[in-house]
């Protein structure tokens, strides 16, 4: 049962513009949500985080969205730089029944045109 | 602070054989998660452990197990292995809730 869904299997963007990567859930108990991005032979690196107290979360030129209602959190990059050029996982818990077990997207590669 | 450390980085098995990986986690850590990665798929939810116990468990056969030492590092098994099981075991050590710190991965391949 897939219950994180990324829709868009890659995103490509000018340099300094915007970047928004979308992130759908069907379960209305998570309320912890992650952003990371992986490198290729890297393991997944922490972005940003999100608990569903909030709606949005800013960090430096990372911002995360949540919509608690549609059931749906969106990561904005701005501005995109060609360094962001990765594949970005979202991941969601419902950390006080299930504490640290995530489920992940399937990804999204971003790609940062100079 | 000493990231989350995992051996051996790359290996190659053979159908049949098993296999055992371990994770180091980041000093103060006592919950250690484990994915796994295979191409197009996101990571799939495989286990955690926390105080030596297992707190969680995903949709995965018996034939993947796992464990935890008193000093928080994890190691995890997979028996009989199969075609399928060539991935990224992906390693992660957390606080006890928050945010998954991973490590660089177990490539595993199975010929």
């Amino acid at each position: 049962d897939q219950q994180v869904k990324q829709n868009s299997p890659s995103l490509s963007v000018q340099e300094g513009r915007i970047s928004i990567l979308n992130c759908d859930y069907t379960n209305s108990m998570f309320d912890y949500f992650l952003w990371y991005k992986k490198y290729p032979a890297e393991g997944p690196t922490f972005l940003i985080s999100i608990s569903s107290i909030k709606d949005k979360n800013e960090d430096g030129r990372f911002t995360v969205f949540l919509n608690k209602s549609a059931k749906h959190l969106s990561l904005h990059i701005v501005p995109s730089q060609p360094g962001d050029s990765a594949v970005y996982f979202c991941a969601a818990s419902g950390v006080l029944y299930n504490f640290n077990k995530f489920y992940f997207g399937s990804g999204t590669k971003l790609n940062v045109k100079p | 602070k000493a990231g989350v450390t995992q051996t051996p980085r790359y290996l190659i098995k053979t159908r049949g054989q098993q296999v055992t990986l371990s994770c180091s986690p980041i000093s103060g850590h006592r919950s250690v998660s484990w994915y796994q990665q295979t191409p197009g798929q996101g990571l799939q939810f495989l286990f955690e452990y926390f105080s030596e116990t297992q707190r969680n468990k995903g949709n995965f056969p018996g034939r993947f197990s796992g464990r935890q030492f008193s000093n928080s590092r994890s190691e995890m098994n997979v028996s009989t292995l199969e075609l399928g099981d060539s991935a990224l075991y992906l390693c992660a050590s957390s606080p006890p809730v928050g945010e998954l710190f991973f490590g660089e991965g177990s490539r595993l391949t199975v010929l």
